[in-house]
This record gives C-alpha cells, sequence and structure tokens, in this order.
C-alpha cells in the first residue's frame, strides 16, 4: 500500500473555478509539503506545513494531523495553473521526502 | 533568488557505461538529496546526505550508486555500469534548516 496517496488523479477544471486535491497518508509525519511539477520536468516547492493553514496567493494548503489528510486549494484558477501537483510527507524531520503519485490539473480557458 | 544547478540537462549512455551526474546546491544549505522519477511514474527517494555523509538511503540506492561532495559545493551521484533501467530524470535537492525543499531542473538519463 503507498504510504501517500492523492486524489484524484487527474482533473480538468474552467477557468476561474476552485479548485481542490486531496492527500492521506498513513505514517506519522514531522512535515506535509505540497509541491508543483510542470510540464517540463521542474519541481517547485509549493507549502512545507506541519499543521493549520498555510496560503500564498490564491493557493491554500491545509491539514488535519489527526486524520493525516492534507488538501490544496486553488481559487480562481488560470490555464498557468496547469501542472501537476504533488504531495509528500517528510516522517523524520530532513530525512527522504516520500512522493505521492501526483495530481495532474488541466485548467481549460 | 539562489538555486540548485544540476549538469548536464540530459545525458545519453551506452548500457554498462559509468556516468556522473553533477549538482551545485544552495551556498548555505546542509541537507542534500537525490531522487529519481521514471518516465510516467512517481518520483522516488535515493539518497539523503548531511555532514558528508550518507543520512539515509533506498533499497533503490545499492552498490552501483554512489555519492559525493568532492569540493564543499559540488554535490555529485555516480551510477556504475548503468542499465536500461536506470534511464530517468534525476533530481537534485538541497535544503536548510527549517526551509522547504529546492529542487534543480533534472538531469535526463538515457541510457540505450
Amino acid at each position: 500500500k503507498n504510504e501517500v496517496e492523492q486524489s484524484p488523479q487527474n482533473l480538468t477544471a474552467q477557468e476561474g473555478e476552485f479548485i481542490t486535491i486531496n492527500c492521506s497518508y498513513s505514517v506519522g509525519i514531522s512535515a506535509l509539503h505540497w509541491l508543483q511539477q510542470h510540464p517540463g520536468g521542474g519541481i517547485v516547492s509549493l507549502f512545507m506545513l506541519s499543521s493549520g493553514k498555510k496560503k500564498h496567493g490564491r493557493l491554500i494548503a491545509t491539514i488535519n494531523i489527526q486524520e493525516k489528510h492534507s488538501s490544496l486549494h486553488i481559487t480562481a484558477s488560470h490555464p498557468r495553473d496547469s501542472a501537476v501537483y504533488i504531495c509528500a510527507a517528510e516522517k523524520t524531520s530532513y530525512d527522504k521526502v516520500i512522493f505521492g503519485p501526483g495530481t495532474s490539473l488541466s485548467v481549460i480557458p | 533568488e539562489p538555486e540548485v544547478t544540476q549538469t548536464p540537462s540530459h545525458q545519453v549512455t551506452q548500457m554498462g557505461q559509468e556516468v556522473i551526474l553533477r549538482c551545485v546546491p544552495i551556498s548555505n544549505h546542509l541537507y542534500f538529496y537525490w531522487y529519481r522519477q521514471i518516465l510516467g511514474q512517481k518520483v522516488e527517494f535515493l539518497v539523503s546526505f548531511y555532514n558528508n555523509e550518507i543520512s539515509e538511503k533506498s533499497e533503490i540506492f545499492d552498490d552501483q550508486f554512489s555519492v559525493e561532495r568532492p569540493d564543499g559545493s559540488n554535490f555529485t551521484l555516480k551510477i556504475r555500469s548503468t542499465k536500461l533501467e536506470d534511464s530517468a530524470m534525476y533530481f537534485c535537492a538541497s535544503r536548510g534548516t527549517g526551509s522547504p525543499l529546492h529542487f534543480g531542473n533534472g538531469t535526463r538519463l538515457t541510457v540505450t
């Protein structure tokens, strides 16, 4: 069983829609990472969180430690948000980060 | 903003050859990692490196692989006797205390 699961696997949205990507993990963590992988392959860190909620621009990440669940929200989605969004669990601080399978998002104008 | 740089961006090699993938982490970072992503699959952890030694390695990281930080700035991944299944995108990442991961743009390794 994968230690980090994401849903949905693929998501198509109309420009302007509110988007939610879900992540569940089965291990104890010190932090949960949300990353974005561009079509060209580069990976960018969006959030690192261990509790509560973080916001950066139109992106919001939340985590519920008790339920071992995190969500990434994108408000007012735009075609440039089209990418693969990856949830990754860090079990022990600064140790390996276990990647989820990713959610492929396509935002249509 | 400081970046993690990786060279080369694309490496083609013949099966059985040795390759060295190079990374220059962000200068004040202390933790270094190599990950790989086989085409169409998720990113997999290979190895983490701290204080000039390996801190953790995955099952994938067997005797075929080695890492070095030869001069205090570069961080290299050596793959000996490459196999077809080593073809993948290899990502280097670094992080400082309390900071998120910073990834390089990756090296696409093609083994023919």
